[in-house]
């Protein structure tokens, strides 16, 4: 079973807008993270934030966490073609198993 | 410093027979994880490895298993394959046990199991 749910499932957009996704999760974490990955290949970590964090930048990514809603927002700006990837995110609490959402899969249209 | 890497990148095998996949991590990482990718269920985590011990296991059944080696390197093996093991297998290593630190992914292996 998944811990995170990711919204949208899918996401089309202008090369140049920006895109945001969101992460809800279930339990307590003491971290959650972001990775990217291009169709089908491995997955490429992109920012890690801590529970005790609230926002975090790298360059043009924006990642925000609300433990008390217990969900999770990535914003990349000013996208481009390169940035069409699904993206996940991944949760775990302590010496646990990394559980990760379901993805959104974003279409960066040039 | 070198990735990740996994080997084969491709498998085919038919039902029923056994495969072993395997996992070289970053260097000095000590920790490896397995994570099995499919359409329908997304990406579930198998085990995780830290100095040659399983600390943690997912809920698959009992023909998936691994093991560590010395240098940090592992291997899975799924025996008996089945249809629905056909998936995209990803390794991760990081320094340290757990979501203590940033895992770093391979490029995978795509088995298909015909």
């Amino acid at each position: 079973s998944q811990q995170g749910e990711e919204d949208p499932q899918a996401l089309s957009i202008q090369e140049g807008e920006n895109a945001t996704m969101n992460c809800s999760y279930k339990t307590s974490i003491n971290n959650l993270q972001w990775y990217r990955q291009n169709s089908g290949r491995g997955l490429v970590h992109l920012i890690l934030i801590r529970s005790n964090e609230r926002e975090k930048h790298s360059g043009r990514l924006r990642v925000t966490l609300d433990t008390s809603k217990k969900s999770s927002s990535l914003l990349i700006t000013a996208s481009r073609a390169a940035d069409t990837a699904s993206y996940f995110c991944a949760t775990a609490g302590g010496y646990q198993k990394v559980t990760f959402g379901t993805g959104t899969k974003l279409q960066v249209i040039p | 410093k070198a990735g990740v890497t996994q080997t084969p990148r491709y498998l085919i095998k038919t039902r029923g027979q056994q495969v072993t996949l395997s996992c070289s991590p970053i260097s000095g990482h000590r920790s490896v994880s397995w994570y099995q990718q499919t359409p329908g269920q997304g990406l579930q985590f198998l085990f995780e490895y830290f100095s040659e011990t399983q600390r943690n296991k997912g809920n698959f059944p009992g023909r998936f298993s691994g093991r560590q080696f010395s240098n940090s390197r592992s291997e899975m093996n799924v025996s008996t394959l089945e249809l629905g093991d056909s998936a995209l297998y990803l390794c991760a290593s990081s320094l340290a046990l757990g979501d203590a630190d940033t895992q770093y992914f391979g490029p995978g292996t795509r088995l298909t199991v015909l």
